[in-house]
């Protein structure tokens, strides 16, 4: 099965920095990786899907990019209300897995 | 447009039976695939498998011996169960929609979730 590796666990930085997360998968799977967004105590929000469309009502400071076995996650500008642990999934077939999380907090 | 409402046991002892149940509203059965996602305490999301209307099945490798879900159309519901369930399944329970295009493969990412459900296992 598909590994979902992603880098870093945990980030720090400063309201109106601009912030990457990357997701990696063992094998190709195109673009059909989405990323997910999940406040402290929250259900998981969708972000992206097909590895780059935003979901209808995301803020445009989140992007992201990527195909095959290698993506990012992009927050132009990080803002308060974006503190949260953010995931990648594969859904290019069954098993639909997560990757780890890298949880972004404000310095 | 589509809500998903779950519900279910919170607490149950070693070798017991967890078994959840979700409930879809707004929106049809068809065109999707209804899935099962845990996550224990302080660690990250688990996928657990999912069901579409036809009553296909897809499950991790990790739990495939121990998990069934299972449809009702008719309640326009679909349910989990966890068998033998000990510590280290407990966790919060999600369930969320994941659609699918017509020749049946998964798109869009999963759009919409339940409000999760805490199961915890103790003696």
């Amino acid at each position: 099965d598909i590994q979902m590796t992603q880098s870093p666990a945990s980030l720090s930085a400063s309201v109106g920095d601009r912030v990457t997360i990357t997701c990696r998968a063992s094998q190709g799977i195109s673009d059909y990786l989405a990323w997910y967004q999940q406040e402290p105590g929250k259900v998981p929000k969708l972000l992206i899907y097909e590895a780059s469309t935003l979901q209808s009502g995301v803020p445009s400071r989140f992007s992201g990019s990527g195909s095959g076995t290698d993506f990012t996650l992009t927050i132009s500008s990080l803002q308060p209300e974006d503190v949260a642990t953010y995931y990648c999934q594969k859904y290019n077939s069954a098993p639909l897995t997560f990757g780890g999380g890298t949880k972004v907090e404000i310095k | 447009q589509v809500q998903l409402q779950q519900w279910g046991a919170g607490l149950l002892k070693p070798s017991e039976t967890l078994s959840l149940t979700c409930g879809v509203s707004g929106g049809s059965f068809s065109g999707s695939y209804w899935s099962w996602i845990r996550q224990p305490p302080g660690k990250g999301l688990e996928w657990i498998g999912d069901i579409n209307q036809s009553g296909t099945t897809n499950y991790s490798p990790s739990l495939k011996s121990r998990v069934t879900i299972s449809r009702d159309m008719s309640k326009n519901q679909f349910s989990l169960k966890l068998t033998s369930v000990t510590a280290a399944d407990t966790a919060v329970y999600f369930c969320a929609r994941i659609r699918v295009t017509i020749f049946g493969g998964y798109y869009y990412g999963m759009d919409v979730w339940g409000q999760g459900t805490t199961v915890t296992v103790s003696s």
